[in-house]
């Protein structure tokens, strides 16, 4: 069966830390890979997709970077952190040409102080 | 650009029914789904509609209307663990799901 493994769970990083989240997924080959942010109380933002190694798709233009170096692993990053950047990041997956539904790792609670 | 209207707060009785809406406006439709959170958790996938009419699953049901631009989530027979907040999400693209602000229900005794 499928799984998808997100850590740290909760993290607090002082303004201008850098930041690294990683993301992995088992029992797949060739995922879509997506990382979404959840400020409190708001739905969920897409920041990045990829569809394969080495392809990053933005959706929105931030302080944050994402990058695919093996084809289940996911990673989200920033040089430097702002106040704005707190909230909840998840990692997701879909099966490619598949409609909706994307399975959600935990989460990390990111708060910038 | 994407837009997505539901309600944000929904309460109803344990063993009622109760329908959350959803309208969008988007650039691009593949189709329509529905995420069930709970407090401090992520989201999990309860049902996707591609084509209009109704899909059933066990007590949750989802309706979707393409040129009325308008679906809904239906939950039968409420629990108290229903309580949650329920996103509906378009899928714009092969790999563009947008999701709505949410929908919080209390469910009460």
């Amino acid at each position: 069966s499928q799984t998808i493994h997100q850590w740290p769970a909760t993290l607090v990083q002082p303004v201008g830390s850098p930041l690294s989240l990683e993301c992995t997924v088992e029992g797949t080959s060739n995922p879509n890979l997506y990382w979404y942010r959840q400020a409190a109380g708001r739905g969920l933002q897409l920041l990045f997709y990829s569809v394969g190694i080495g392809q990053i798709s933005s959706e929105v233009p931030q302080n944050l970077s994402a990058s695919r170096p093996q084809d289940r692993q996911f990673i989200l990053s920033s040089k430097k952190l702002l106040l704005s950047d707190s909230g909840f990041y998840l990692c997701a997956w879909s099966v490619p040409g598949t409609g909706g539904g994307y399975t959600f790792g935990s989460g990390t609670r990111l708060t910038v102080v | 650009g994407q837009s997505l209207e539901q309600p944000s707060e929904v309460t109803a009785v344990e063993g009622a029914i109760v329908q959350i809406n959803c309208t969008y406006q988007t650039s691009g439709f593949y189709g329509l789904s529905w995420y069930q959170q709970h407090d401090g958790g992520a989201p999990t996938f309860l049902s996707y509609n591609a084509l209009d009419g109704l899909e059933e699953t066990g007590r949750f049901s989802s309706f979707l209307s393409r040129s009325d631009s308008y679906g809904y989530l239906l939950l039968q027979e409420l629990q108290m663990k229903d309580s949650a907040s329920y996103f509906c999400a378009v899928q714009t693209g092969a790999n563009n799901l947008f999701f709505g602000t949410g929908t919080r229900l209390t469910v009460i005794p």
